[in-house]
């Protein structure tokens, strides 16, 4: 059992880039969600999605684009990267139905990214 | 909207002591659930402990326990026994209990975290 799986761990960019950062999950999870994590401002949420075919926006999603074309993938995309972009991002998933609502996040092992 | 603010930005403690992490949060909700995450260097997000707002019984994980004072809106980590393992940052979280599917109920809001120092 794999978890959730992010790829690639690090990736240096140049400014104006396109860039997709790849997250799956083999548990079968309704749930699974963006976050990036900022110096001093702890994990703030991009985009998440309640199951393949939908998803929506969290506190800061200008700049990245998301789809959600089957359960197990989740992908995060910069159209066009910008130095503020820089942080380290995780992918996170979750039970949502039944019995199993309400559960903690799984969370992967995070991408770094760089900017210049 | 919700809000978690953790006011302790570092904190260090002496090996087998006990050290307490403050939380606080804002809400206007009823039930919700409210975790501590750890985050050692290694930068993996370990959940610690967890506690259902309904419950009025402490969480307790081993070493781990919280004083969950919801009048208050307060949730702080207590760590006994202190071991240079536990050296990481910890992040206080709060998600709002929701239907069984659909809407915002898996999103979680962060404090900004308390960076803890074990010392030998």
């Amino acid at each position: 059992n794999a978890g959730v799986t992010q790829t690639p761990k690090f990736q240096v960019l140049k400014t104006g880039q396109s860039m997709t950062l790849q997250c799956a999950q083999d548990m079968n999870h309704e749930y699974m969600s963006w976050y990036r994590q900022d110096p001093g401002m702890g994990l703030r949420l991009i985009h998440y999605s309640v199951g393949a075919g939908i998803t929506d926006q969290g506190e800061v999603p200008n700049g990245y684009n998301v789809s959600r074309s089957t359960t197990e993938d989740f992908p995060l995309r910069l159209l066009s990267a910008a130095p503020s972009q820089t942080s380290v991002y995780f992918c996170a998933s979750s039970r949502t139905r039944g019995d199993y609502s309400n559960q903690p996040q799984h969370f992967g092992d995070g991408t770094r990214l760089s900017i210049l | 909207a919700q809000t978690v603010t953790q006011s302790q930005p570092e904190m260090s403690v002496q090996e087998a002591e006990t050290v307490t992490l403050s939380c606080t949060y804002d809400t206007s909700e009823n039930n919700y659930y409210l975790f501590w995450y750890k985050q050692p260097p290694s930068r993996q997000m370990i959940l610690v402990i967890r506690q259902e707002a309904y419950k009025q019984q402490n969480a307790t994980e081993n070493r781990f326990s919280v004083n969950f004072q919801k009048a208050a809106k307060s949730f702080s980590l207590k760590i006994s026994d202190s071991q240079l393992g536990d050296t990481a940052m910890y992040f206080c979280a709060f998600m709002k209990q929701g239907a069984n599917y659909g809407g915002s109920q898996g999103n979680l809001i962060f404090g900004k975290g308390t960076k803890l120092s074990v010392k030998p």
